[in-house]
């Protein structure tokens, strides 16, 4: 069975300043997709950024890019000149191909401070 | 394109009753997940729905059942609610097999007492 897990419950950052929330997990698939989800408080879930196992590249959007270690099975996601709006939920999670079934950490708390 | 949408918003009940949740999937997709997420916690899978069948489910007990309509809409139907059903229940629609991007509706906050 594939495990996610995330060992920051929280983190906080100044603005404008760089953070990087980590994220391991655990399976014997090798092909799977892997995701950082944010949900702002009391808002919906939205998919921040995508990384396909097959690909070496590590995925970039905006500020958000990844570092995905395969052999190591980590994938940590890093942002840039965090933003208030920044704050939230960050949840990990991974996906086996042909399942649209999601695993989800436990999440980290990320607080932006001005 | 009409987003993902849920209902109700909240909805408070007692131990023992049943529940019925409402999941409207995004214009083209049709495959809806639904996911249970405790307080605190991250979301558990509970069950998917692919073109009207039941395609996959996690470790939820039978009580846990559900239906995708012919328009893809889905319900979620939890009968004998104990205590610990307490969580935000959120549906997610897709497109099967494709860029596997999942998109969430903003939930349904169940509360059981």
């Amino acid at each position: 069975a594939q495990t996610v897990t995330q060992s920051q419950p929280e983190m906080s950052v100044q603005e404008a300043e760089t953070v990087t929330l980590s994220c391991t997990y655990d399976t014997s698939e090798s092909n799977y997709y892997l995701f950082w989800y944010k949900q702002p408080p009391s808002r919906q879930m939205i998919l921040v950024i995508r990384q396909e196992a097959y690909k070496q590249q590590n995925a970039t959007e905006n500020r958000f890019s990844v570092n995905f270690q395969k052999a190591a099975k980590s994938f940590s996601l890093k942002i840039s000149d965090s933003q208030l709006g920044d704050t939230a939920m960050y949840f990990c999670a991974f996906m086996q191909y042909n399942t649209d079934k999601l695993i989800f950490g436990t999440g980290t708390r990320l607080q932006v401070f001005p | 394109e009409t987003g993902v949408t849920q209902s109700p918003t909240h909805l408070i009940k007692t131990r023992g009753q049943q529940v019925t949740l409402r999941c409207s999937s995004q214009s083209g997709h049709n495959t809806v997940s639904w996911y249970q997420q405790a307080l605190g916690q991250g979301p558990q899978f509970i069950f998917q729905y692919y073109r009207e069948e039941e395609n996959g489910r996690g470790n939820f007990p039978p009580r846990f059942s559900g239906l995708q309509f012919p328009n893809y809409s889905s319900e979620l139907n939890v009968n004998a609610l104990e205590l610990d059903d307490s969580a935000l229940y959120l549906c997610a629609s897709s497109l099967w097999d494709t860029d596997n991007e999942q998109f969430f509706g903003p939930g349904t906050r169940l509360t059981v007492l």
